[in-house]
């Protein structure tokens, strides 16, 4: 596609609900990136994927967040057992990047806003 | 670990007049990059910086990269209210990670 897509835009979810969160990156880029972004924050680094392989996942909070792409394109970020505390912006960004390191700059969705209530 | 921190976090200035934001990392970095996050909107890649030292410009912006490569600077000249936002840099460590670390970011306001 011309732009990374993320679905929803806006999820609202009771608190100790399970959630998935979308992205379909840039056709052909390689690198996929969860960020999570809370009001007022910079993006906060989650996981990233190189391929099909989560290359880094050092950011995940806990094991209520999961992220998994099994085809190398699209990617699921999965959140079980949801807290307030997990209320914020998601982001997911992709890079053409042959040795997982962006040269020339993450493309941004547009986030999917998660609130827990 | 790695923390990147911006000043100033909030910048109002009249239409016309320079702003300059300052990002620090706590660590030496690989590379370092720019962004700029409209309200309400997400962040968009403005440029990256490799070299020590190095300077880049893009029409009345100038991205600077400190000599040790640990901070960096965004400088606009004469702002106009498009230059509304927030400006957030981003490091890239040297131990072969492939995260970058966002900064708090500076939010600016151009006032008419």
């Amino acid at each position: 596609g011309a732009g990374v897509s993320q679905t929803p835009s806006n999820k609202v979810t009771e608190k100790g609900k399970y959630v998935e969160l979308r992205c379909d990156p840039i056709s052909g880029h390689t690198a996929l990136y969860w960020y999570r972004q809370s009001l007022g924050q910079g993006p906060e680094f989650l996981i990233y994927f190189q391929g099909t392989g989560a290359a880094d996942d050092s950011g995940l909070p806990n094991d209520r967040f999961f992220a998994v792409r099994p085809e190398g394109s699209v990617s699921t970020l999965k959140i079980q057992r949801t807290e307030r505390g997990d209320s914020a912006v998601y982001l997911c960004a992709s890079s053409f990047s042959g040795q997982g390191r962006p040269s020339d700059g993450y493309t941004f969705g547009s986030g999917t806003r998660l609130t827990v209530v | 670990g790695q923390q990147v921190m911006q000043i100033p976090q909030y910048q109002h200035v009249q239409e016309g007049e320079d702003f300059t934001t300052y990002c620090n990392s706590s660590t030496t970095l690989s590379n370092i990059q720019w962004y700029k996050q409209r309200p309400g909107g997400h962040p968009v890649f403005l440029i990256q910086l490799v070299k020590s030292g190095e300077v880049k410009k893009q029409k009345r912006l100038t991205f600077q990269f400190g000599e040790a490569k640990k901070n960096s600077s965004l400088h606009i000249t004469a702002t106009q209210t498009t230059d509304v936002g927030t400006y957030f840099c981003a490091g890239l460590g040297t131990s072969g990670t492939y995260k970058y670390i966002f900064g708090t970011g500076t939010r600016l306001k151009v006032l008419a």
